[in-house]
């Protein structure tokens, strides 16, 4: 596997469900993220995390809550979410966070019935 | 405050037709970096340049161009003799000094038409 794979691809849930995303990068960066994508809205960073340590939260519902056990490695986990939580959800990753090139993964398609 | 704009929501050319898209940005700080994106429908964001602010110089690479602007404050990409492979959503996005934050614009969809 090369760049960033993000699995599922697709993910249907209903509000009292709970799944994971996972996202894993193989290009030895130090930095990882997650983003929402809506549609026509703009791309929303949701969670920083550098070197294993959170460095940003945007103000997201605590229904979402990531975690990474390591610098390879990024997991979103979701819970009693609401339809309006339906987006693509982006990983990307970066050698570091500051004005480095994030270089993403092919997303997650989710959709909260 | 940093803001990205990208006017143009959506521009439907036929193959072969060069297409310029629109990125004007609002920065106070004087070092910065600007991006583009490429979003295909797959979904995956595509990495396609990195501009320091410092470096006004334009770039071309292949068929794809950018002119980096300063004094309008705009970093505007062309496709020249475009291809129906070029249909995608293309992103300019900013990140200032001493942040982790990049700040994307709303996207222009490109539609090219065999």
């Amino acid at each position: 596997e090369t760049g960033v794979t993000q699995t599922p691809r697709h993910l249907v849930m209903g509000m009292t469900n709970k799944k994971s995303l996972k996202c894993e990068q193989h290009l030895g960066h130090n930095a990882m993220y997650w983003y929402k994508q809506s549609a026509k809205k703009p791309l929303e960073l949701m969670f920083v995390y550098n070197f294993k340590e959170q460095t940003e939260n945007n103000s997201v519902p605590s229904r979402f809550s990531p975690e990474c056990p390591n610098s390879s490695h990024l997991f979103l986990h979701l819970h009693t979410l609401q339809p309006e939580d339906s987006a693509l959800y982006l990983c990307a990753s970066s050698q570091d966070t500051y004005q480095e090139t994030q270089y993403f993964g092919p997303g997650t398609r989710l959709l909260v019935l | 405050a940093q803001k990205v704009t990208q006017a143009q929501t959506e521009i439907s050319v036929v193959e072969k037709e060069d297409v310029t898209l629109d990125c004007v940005y609002e920065t106070r700080d004087t070092t910065y970096y600007l991006f583009w994106y490429k979003q295909p429908p797959s979904g995956e964001l595509v990495f396609l340049i990195r501009r320091n602010s410092f470096d006004e110089q334009n770039e071309i690479s292949g068929r794809y161009s950018w002119n980096f602007q300063k004094s309008t404050s705009s970093f505007n990409f062309t496709i020249t003799a475009s291809q129906v492979v070029d249909s995608a959503v293309y992103f300019c996005a900013l990140s200032e000094r001493n942040t982790d934050k990049l700040i994307f614009g709303t996207g222009t969809r490109l539609q090219v038409f065999p």
